[in-house]
């Protein structure tokens, strides 16, 4: 099974920052890598697939990047409702699995 | 608009059974593969299992196997997850999620409000 490994596991930052969250696979998974928005009490949301694609209706201040093992999703500059906690997962193998998420917090 | 909603959950006993429904809504549910994925309380997503546009093919995470079957009818554009020997790690809410296109390989666009299931004497 593909470990999801992501970094850091919570984060802390203002409105108008840039932040930057690590995904890493512990095999290769080419492009296969989707992000994932979730707030409290409500189900994710698809932000960005095969690592780099924007999902319809996402807005362009979310952006992903990497092939085989290492990926990342950037915010560029951080609004209010950015602030909820963000999963990858890859869908390249069976069992499909996740990150263990990444909390995005206000400072 | 495309809607997932779930119902089927509730308060199950360890050893028991449990079937959980996914009713979609808004696009040609028959064309699409179908999953559930799970979430402790107050921890990660964990994928539980995918179906085949026509049921022929499914996969399971292994924590599951032999104890879950996920179904579908594409008559009555519904998603099932049958339960049974259900175990106190089990206790989570259960999204239904519609995979993203037609193809083999594809993440999640749409997901349901989730349903809670908890095991427990």
């Amino acid at each position: 099974a593909i470990r999801m490994t992501q970094s850091p596991s919570s984060l802390s930052a203002s409105t108008g920052d840039r932040v930057t969250i690590t995904c890493r696979a512990s095999q290769g998974i080419s492009s296969y890598l989707a992000w994932y928005q979730q707030k409290p009490g409500k189900a994710p949301k698809l932000l960005i697939y095969a690592a780099s694609t924007l999902q319809s209706g996402v807005p362009s201040r979310f952006s992903g990047s990497g092939s085989g093992t290492d990926f990342t999703l950037t915010i560029s500059c951080l609004q209010s409702e950015d602030f909820a906690t963000y999963y990858c997962q890859q869908y390249y193998s069976y069992p499909r699995s996740f990150g263990q998420g990444t909390k995005l917090e206000i400072k | 608009e495309v809607q997932l909603v779930e119902s089927g959950g509730g308060l199950v006993q360890p050893g028991g059974s449990l079937r959980l429904s996914c009713a979609a809504s808004g696009f040609t549910f028959s064309s699409y593969w179908m999953s559930w994925v799970r979430q402790a309380p107050g921890k990660g997503l964990e994928w539980v299992a995918n179906i085949k546009q026509d049921g022929s093919e499914k996969y399971y995470v292994d924590s599951v196997k032999g104890r879950f079957t996920i179904s579908r009818d594409n008559a009555k554009n519904s998603l099932y997850l049958q339960m049974n020997s259900l175990r106190a790690e089990d206790t989570a809410v259960y999204y239904c999620a519609r995979r993203l296109g037609r193809g083999v390989r594809a993440p999640f666009d749409y997901w349901g409000q989730g349903t809670l299931v908890t095991v427990s004497s």
